[in-house]
């Protein structure tokens, strides 16, 4: 079974500065879907970005991109220019690719970001 | 992005008594749909998968007699609670897409609150 792991959490980081938000899964699959999901306290999921894992480039949203490290099974989300709106639960999520329609989402327990101004 | 609406979106009911969660996709056609329950300050638990015209796949340990779960149409999954506890008490979301290659878009949730 996969598993995904995310070891901090809380975080806390200035208006305006960077912020890194670790993930490791495991997983004995080759090709697969990686995510970030942002949970704000309407408790609506926004997806923030998602990578394909056969892709080696990594996948940038705006102030949002993310170091994927397949190899070492790591999948960090950095985000630049911290704003206020960022802060929320940022869920790192994994998908298998060919699921035969068993293939939901397995999350990690989440990273709480506190944005101070 | 595409929308799918959850309905309701509180629901407070007696234990014992069973409660229905609808879960739409309003402009495209879901071939599938999952089921998710996430505890207070917790992550979110895969339930179910749900595939237009057949059985859910249960994830291990979900109940499945407990959870009733249809998906009828490609438009619409509803998430059935039986026979309600206290302990059933959660926040459910569900989420759709269209096929395997495209992105699942989730609902707003259901805060289900047995007394």
């Amino acid at each position: 079974a996969q598993t995904v792991t995310q070891s901090q959490p809380e975080m806390s980081v200035q208006e305006a500065e960077t912020v890194t938000l670790s993930c490791t899964y495991d997983t004995s699959e080759s090709d697969y879907y990686l995510f970030w999901y942002k949970q704000p306290p309407s408790r609506q999921m926004i997806l923030v970005i998602r990578q394909e894992a056969y892709k080696q480039q990594n996948a940038t949203e705006n102030r949002f991109s993310v170091n994927f490290q397949k190899a070492a099974k790591s999948f960090s989300l950095k985000i630049s220019d911290s704003q206020l709106g960022d802060a929320a639960m940022y869920f790192c999520a994994y998908r298998r690719t060919r699921g035969g329609g068993a293939d939901g989402l397995t999350f990690g327990k989440g990273t709480h970001l506190i944005i101070q101004p | 992005g595409a929308v799918v609406s959850q309905h309701p979106s509180r629901v407070i009911c007696k234990s014992g008594t069973s409660v229905k969660i609808e879960c739409r996709s309003l402009d495209f056609q879901a071939t599938t749909m999952f089921w998710y329950r996430q505890f207070p300050k917790q992550s979110l638990m895969l339930m179910a998968t749900s595939n237009e015209g057949s059985k859910a796949t249960y994830e291990q340990g979900v109940e499945k007699d407990k959870f009733l779960i249809n998906h009828a149409s490609l438009t619409l999954s509803t998430l059935t609670v039986t026979s309600a506890h206290p302990e059933d008490s959660s926040f459910y979301i569900c989420s759709a897409r269209l096929s395997e290659n495209t992105e699942a878009f989730f609902g707003q949730g259901t805060r289900l609150t047995v007394v």
